[in-house]
């Protein structure tokens, strides 16, 4: 295991629906992150946070809302989400946000949006 | 704009080495990431490169040519869990942060 885990690990959710995903990292690091991977496409940068502070929001649409109450846990809150929403959520942690380029992954959340 | 290029998909037998190419496009190079995916799994950082060269860990080496904008990472004495995707990326234009490349499928054969 990597020292990022990720909760759930699967979840189906109603267009209606408000759900939540947590990842929390037990590295030690500063930075954490949170993608989009969908099939056949690159990973997809949602957003970044350093020392709990947002640093890069990458035009992800409002229906996603991060939140970092510490520099362990990451939280992606989610509301009226769309099928095209449904892919695979990773999170990943870096020792600061200078070491961006050695990034550590928890095994993400499957959602499907039905 | 940045891009990576990168195969979709490479093939190989058992105990055969194998390169896996990326070149890309981008504002302020600072280096080149690798990165392994089993299906089902979270990426594995694998390596960095800053600068030019080779550089070796193991079985896995990874080289970069900052003039050609390009690099690869070259995998030896491949075995069957070698089989997953593999993604380079590079800093984004916006900063410190990741652009990934579309992914490698490698399948290893016996």
């Amino acid at each position: 295991e990597t020292g990022v885990t990720q909760t759930p690990r699967h979840l189906v959710m109603g267009m209606t629906n408000k759900k939540s995903l947590k990842c929390e990292q037990h590295l030690g690091h500063n930075a954490m992150y949170w993608y989009k991977q969908s099939a056949k496409k690159p990973l997809e940068l949602m957003f970044v946070y350093s020392l709990e502070e947002r640093v890069e929001n990458n035009s992800v649409p409002s229906r996603f809302s991060p939140e970092c109450p510490n520099s362990s846990h990451l939280f992606l809150h989610l509301h009226t989400l769309q099928p095209e929403d449904s892919a695979l959520y990773l999170c990943a942690s870096s020792h600061t946000h200078r070491d961006y380029y050695e990034q550590y992954f928890g095994p993400g959340t499957r959602l499907t949006v039905t | 704009g940045q891009s990576l290029e990168q195969p979709s998909e490479v093939t190989a037998v058992e105990g055969a080495i194998v390169q896996i190419n990326c070149t890309y496009q981008t504002s302020g190079f600072y280096g080149l990431s690798w990165y392994q995916q089993h299906d089902g799994g979270a990426p594995t950082f694998l390596s960095y490169n800053a600068l030019d060269g080779l550089e070796e860990t193991g079985r896995f080496s990874s080289f970069l040519s900052r003039s050609d904008s390009y690099g690869y990472l070259l995998l030896q004495e491949l075995q069957m869990k070698d089989s997953a995707s593999y993604f380079c990326a590079v800093r984004a234009e916006a900063g410190n942060m990741l652009t990934f490349g579309g992914g490698t499928r490698l399948m290893v054969k016996p």
